[in-house]
């Protein structure tokens, strides 16, 4: 079946830093992927997402590539913040079935 | 626009016992998902709703949980009788369309602790 890996965390780093969480996928056919954000105490909410090969997802300063090829869709920001910290989950979404996420990855950010 | 609602946040309960838990969804949100989340763990679907019918439950526990989504708007979650790794946080979300790659709206979700 369909399955989303991400690197464990949490990654901390320190304000300004460049950020790389990776994620990468098993599905057969042509997965949309997405990723979403949790921040504390909040509900989960869509950052960004990316419908076929090769299109970029970005927003709020963060971006995702899906690549076929090396199936993955690794999330990257050039300057973090504070406020970036949060948990962040990398899902798919194969036609006709349900979004399956991975385990998630907390960013810590420290002033 | 208010967000997706739920109720309790927390609950602490014995093996055995039952327990519910409610979702008032973003209005006009047709599709409403609830989820179950393990502590360390991505969420996981248990049961999607399209207004007030089922479109999948192949990973809701029967045996155990059952969910309704009277009126196509409010839901209930219920599990009965509660085990010890019924333990997780327990999420609901709604969207506009009915497909799963719609941008889902999340509530702040009910931690249940099992003991």
């Amino acid at each position: 079946g369909d399955s989303v890996t991400q690197m464990e965390g949490p990654v901390t780093l320190s304000e300004e830093a460049f950020l790389t969480i990776n994620c990468t996928y098993t599905a057969t056919g042509y997965p949309s992927l997405f990723w979403y954000v949790q921040y504390p105490g909040e509900g989960l909410q869509l950052l960004l997402k990316a419908t076929k090969a090769d299109d970029k997802g970005s927003n709020k300063g963060f971006e995702a590539t899906y690549r076929k090829e090396t199936t993955s869709f690794h999330l990257e920001k050039g300057s973090v913040q504070v406020s970036d910290s949060a948990v962040y989950f990398c899902a798919l979404y194969n036609a006709g079935n349900m979004l399956t996420f991975g385990g998630g990855t907390r960013l810590m950010v420290k002033p | 626009e208010a967000g997706v609602a739920q109720s309790p946040r927390y609950k602490i309960i014995e093996k055995r016992q039952s327990v519910a838990f409610w979702c008032n969804p973003i209005s006009g949100h047709a599709t409403l998902y609830w989820y179950q989340q393990i502590l360390g763990q991505g969420p996981k679907l248990l049961i999607q709703f399209q207004n007030n019918g089922v479109v999948d439950d192949s990973q809701l526990p029967k045996d155990r949980f059952s969910a309704e989504r009277l009126k196509g708007v409010d839901s209930t979650l219920k599990i009965q009788p509660a085990k010890l790794e019924d333990s997780a946080v327990y999420l609901c979300a709604s969207s506009l369309g009915g497909r799963a790659d719609n941008e889902q709206f999340f509530g702040p979700g009910t931690r249940l602790t099992v003991l």
